[in-house]
């Protein structure tokens, strides 16, 4: 069963931009929750889908936003891009999503670097 | 909010040695704690995960154990090899409600180096 795939894998904008990522959940996931990853702030939530709905949400502000498509892959924005915006994007997939604390899988990936 | 810390930051070991990275918590309602393993280039593997209703559990080389009473939890890895070196990240998730789906609190991770 192929994994979580993240497209692109890099990425370069510069401040103001907007960018846009993909992510695939493993086939039979219905759940899609995103991280950010960076040196400092380590590995921190950002939100979670299911059933094309925006079920919970991290302490970010709103130049974050996502969706979900019914086929459960999901794309995340980010709006007016800042240099502190620069980081691992990261995609996680559960089967269930009935119950918190369903196991996640990630992808690789999407690398974001603000210039 | 949960929080969770995780100790040590960096842990070295020779190849053969056990290595044991240990986490606490701060929400009681919490109730799964998966452990990754990230090398460099690449999201978090799960390598183990364990419930509150059980209190260890093993899988070949790796072990976690749970103390819920004291909010901690720790990876023991035995007869450590040069390809465990990696940063590892403890997680918690909390069965509370809507603002828990979806959502596992790392900690800062420890990165772990074997040596031949």
């Amino acid at each position: 069963k192929a994994g979580v795939t993240q497209t692109p894998r890099y990425l370069i904008k510069t401040r103001g931009q907007q960018v846009t990522l993909s992510c695939s959940p493993i086939s039979g996931h219905r759940s899609v929750s995103w991280y950010q990853q960076t040196p400092g702030q380590g590995l921190q939530f950002l939100f979670e889908y299911f059933s094309e709905t925006q079920r919970n949400k991290g302490n970010f502000p709103g130049r974050f936003s996502g969706r979900q498509f019914s086929n459960s892959r999901s794309e995340m924005n980010v709006s007016t891009l800042e240099l502190g915006d620069s980081a691992l994007y990261l995609c996680a997939s559960s089967l269930a999503a009935s119950r918190p604390g369903d196991t996640q899988y990630f992808g690789p990936g999407t690398r974001l670097t603000v210039l | 909010g949960e929080n969770v810390e995780q100790h040590p930051s960096t842990l070295s070991v020779q190849e053969g040695d056990s290595a044991v990275i240990k986490c606490t918590y701060s929400d009681s309602a919490s109730n799964y704690f998966p452990w990754y393993k990230q090398e460099l280039g690449k999201g978090p593997q799960l390598i183990i995960d364990i419930r509150s209703n059980v209190g260890e559990k093993k899988d070949q080389r790796i072990a976690v154990t749970l103390n819920k009473t004291a909010k901690h939890f720790s990876l023991h890895i035995t007869e450590t090899q040069p390809e465990d070196s990696a940063v590892y990240f403890c997680a918690a998730s909390s069965n509370a409600g809507g603002t828990s789906y979806g959502k596992l609190t790392f900690g800062q991770g420890t990165i772990l180096t074997v040596h031949p």
